[in-house]
């Protein structure tokens, strides 16, 4: 089955500078890659996502890139603020519709200091 | 996205009893249903997968007697843990695929089980 690496398991930075998380997964197979963003006590919202025929994908502050040969993809985010402080969870799954299953990381926890 | 419901958000039982969390999606048919349960700190385990009005797919290790998933309608799906004990304790999840959304899937707000 698919496995989904993710460094670092914390990160800080201030705010202003920007934020870089990684993944990595073992199917190659996998094409549909979103990004959540989790606060405390509540469920993931997916603030982005990627599939395997585009590169990369922006929205505002936050961007997401993937290299399929390597199996890496990764999220940036830019002009960090101390909303965007929260634990971030990549996920990889083979789409064949809605009911293929995501396979998480296991999590960032970004801090944004003033 | 899409809106999916969880309810209720909080609940404490008592050692014994069961209890019943309701996952909706409030604007579009949700075909698929996942359930995850999160403990502190840690990633989400996929519990099972349920498809509206067929039994649930559970994961390794999941008790289906023990986690009963409905998925009677394509807006509601239900999990139901009986019998429950403090070490069912945690963060129960739900997130909804369908209703041409090809491949999202959108979570609900989490429901935080208290078993004493």
């Amino acid at each position: 089955g698919e496995n989904v690496e993710q460094h670092p398991s914390t990160l800080s930075v201030q705010e202003g500078d920007s934020a870089v998380i990684k993944c990595t997964y073992s199917d190659s197979a996998s094409n549909y890659f979103p990004w959540y963003k989790q606060e405390l006590g509540k469920g993931p919202q997916l603030i982005i996502d990627i599939r395997s025929n585009v590169g990369e994908k922006k929205d505002q502050r936050i961007a997401v890139t993937l290299n399929k040969t390597a199996k890496h993809f990764s999220l940036h985010i830019t002009e960090t603020q101390p909303e965007d402080s929260a634990v971030y969870f990549c996920a990889a799954k083979f789409s064949t519709g809605t009911a293929s299953k995501l396979t998480f990381g296991t999590g960032t926890r970004l801090q944004v200091t003033l | 996205g899409a809106v999916v419901s969880q309810h209720p958000s909080r609940v404490i039982c008592k050692s014994g009893t069961s209890v019943k969390i309701e996952c909706r999606s409030l604007d579009f048919q949700a075909t698929t249903m996942f359930w995850y349960r999160q403990f502190p700190k840690q990633s989400l385990m996929l519990m099972a997968t349920s498809n509206e009005g067929s039994k649930a797919t559970y994961e390794q290790g999941v008790e289906k007697d023990k986690f009963l998933i409905n998925h009677a309608s394509l807006t509601l799906s239900t999990l139901t843990v009986t019998s429950a004990h403090p070490e069912d304790s945690s963060f129960y999840i739900c997130s909804a695929g369908g209703g041409g959304f090809d491949t999202e899937a959108f979570f609900g707000q989490g429901t935080r089980l208290t078993v004493v």
